[in-house]
């Protein structure tokens, strides 16, 4: 059984950087695609970006200059990092997995509650 | 960028009763690539349904999905009570996952 474990600081002042890893337990980690997805009241579900083992990333235009996603498959992890945050990037966030052949995310993590306040 | 809305917002049904979820695309979107999802509060999102018809592992057949193009359906045939939940589509289009805003399905 699959499982994805997420962790990293919950409470940010602005223009500080979010950092957020989420680790793989009981699975492969080749063979996938790993996303980072946020969920805020104000703008409902949003994808941030994703990664393959390889290291190949694709982000969201609209988050691109800021965030670096980056993996380490020896502990078969992968991190988000976001730049100058603003209360705007006050969400939880969520890690998921995405199987090429379904373009679903079928396996997500628990989310971490990410507040940004000064 | 593809837009995605969900109609209704929120839907009040009862259990036994038919629930059906519209999810309307800003533009044709690939069917291998429409996804519904479940999410009850303090949850992550659950998958349901992928390439628009096919239900998860694990799903019972009370759910399915339907549609191409531009309009898209969940049905779910007969309302249990741990289906009162949030209900999302999602796709992926020129390189970006989209989700819709999500129909709140309670109970009446």
């Amino acid at each position: 059984q699959v499982q994805l474990q997420q962790w990293g600081a919950g409470l940010l002042k602005p223009l500080e950087t979010l950092s957020l890893t989420c680790g793989v337990y009981g699975g492969s980690f080749s063979g996938y695609f790993w996303s980072w997805i946020r969920q805020s009241p104000g703008k409902g579900l949003e994808w941030i970006g994703e990664i393959n083992h390889s290291g190949n990333t694709n982000y969201n235009p609209s988050l691109k200059s800021r965030i670096r996603i980056s993996v380490d498959t020896s502990k078969n992890q992968l991190s988000l990092k976001l730049r100058s945050v603003t209360a705007a990037d006050t969400a939880v966030y969520y890690c998921a997995r995405l199987p090429r052949w379904s373009i679903a995310f079928d396996i997500w993590g628990q989310g971490t509650m990410v507040t940004v306040s000064s | 960028e593809i837009v995605l809305t969900q109609s209704p917002g929120t839907l009040s049904l009862s259990p036994g009763e038919r629930a059906t979820l519209s999810c309307r695309a800003s533009q044709s979107v690939n069917s291998n690539y429409l996804t519904w999802y479940q999410q009850k509060p303090g949850q992550a999102p659950r998958l349901l349904i992928y390439g628009a018809s096919n239900r998860a592992t694990g799903i019972p057949d009370r759910f399915s999905g339907s549609g191409s193009g531009t309009d898209f359906t969940l049905t779910i045939s007969r309302l249990d009570p741990e289906d009162f939940a949030l209900y999302y589509c999602q796709q992926f289009g020129s390189s970006l996952y989209t989700f819709g805003q999500g129909t709140k399905l309670e109970i009446k």
